[in-house]
């Protein structure tokens, strides 16, 4: 069975410019999550998607955004880059079989590097 | 103060050493996650565990919900257990994101 993908697997922008990144997830999973890892800052949560909608957001801008398609694959938009973007972006997948209101296991693509210029 | 604490940051030791990895939180929780990362930032989930004692392999993760602590041990340990181990809760409420500790780099000599 398939892991969790992502794409693109690094990624380098300028000031300003905006990002797209991509992940799929484990088949049969409906709730896709994705982490910002900056250096020196360890692992933040950014944005939770279930079941196309988007569930809870971290401590980050609006600049920071997504969506879950009806496949439950899912993108992360970053408008207006800043040099503190520069991080690896990773998406995890998990099946919820309790439901919203019960955490389970979550599985971790291997990340998108970006870097901002 | 972090909401979630490992000690030790950094530990180096030899082939065969039996390693323990501390985990402290504040907040309440669902769940507590022991991942591993490797080198070029592939992280892969140990362990899930609300209550008790997990057992897989060399691995053994223990939590006391009472004292907010849980600890990671690895027996016989062997060069290719070199990597970051991460704390990380799910935090009361729902399956939301994970909030995550520091992490410990870790290292085998052989």
């Amino acid at each position: 069975e398939a892991g969790v993908t992502q794409s693109p697997t690094h990624l380098i922008k300028t000031r300003g410019q905006q990002v797209t990144l991509r992940c799929s997830p484990i088949s049969g999973h409906t709730s896709v999550y994705w982490y910002q890892q900056a250096l020196g800052l360890g692992l933040q949560f950014l944005l939770w998607y279930d079941e196309g909608e988007e569930r809870n957001r971290g401590n980050f801008p609006p600049r920071f955004s997504g969506r879950q398609f009806p496949n439950y694959s899912s993108e992360l938009n970053v408008n207006a880059l800043e040099l503190e973007d520069s991080a690896l972006y990773l998406c995890a997948s998990s099946f919820l079989a309790g439901g919203i209101d019960y955490t389970d296991t979550q599985y971790f693509g291997p990340g998108t590097r970006l870097t901002v210029l | 103060k972090n909401e979630v604490e490992q000690s030790p940051q950094n530990l180096t030791a030899q082939e065969g050493e039996f390693i323990t990895i501390n985990c402290s939180y504040s907040v309440g929780i669902s769940a507590l996650h022991w991942l591993q990362q490797h080198p070029g930032g592939g992280i892969v989930s140990l362990f899930m565990l609300s209550s008790g004692k997990k057992k897989h392999g060399r691995l053994i993760a223990t939590i006391n919900i009472q004292e907010k602590h849980s600890s990671l041990h690895i027996t016989a340990s062997h060069p290719r257990d070199s990597a970051v181990y991460i704390c990380a809760v799910s935090r009361l409420g729902g399956a939301d994101g994970l909030t995550f500790g520091k992490g410990t780099h870790l290292i085998i000599q052989p």
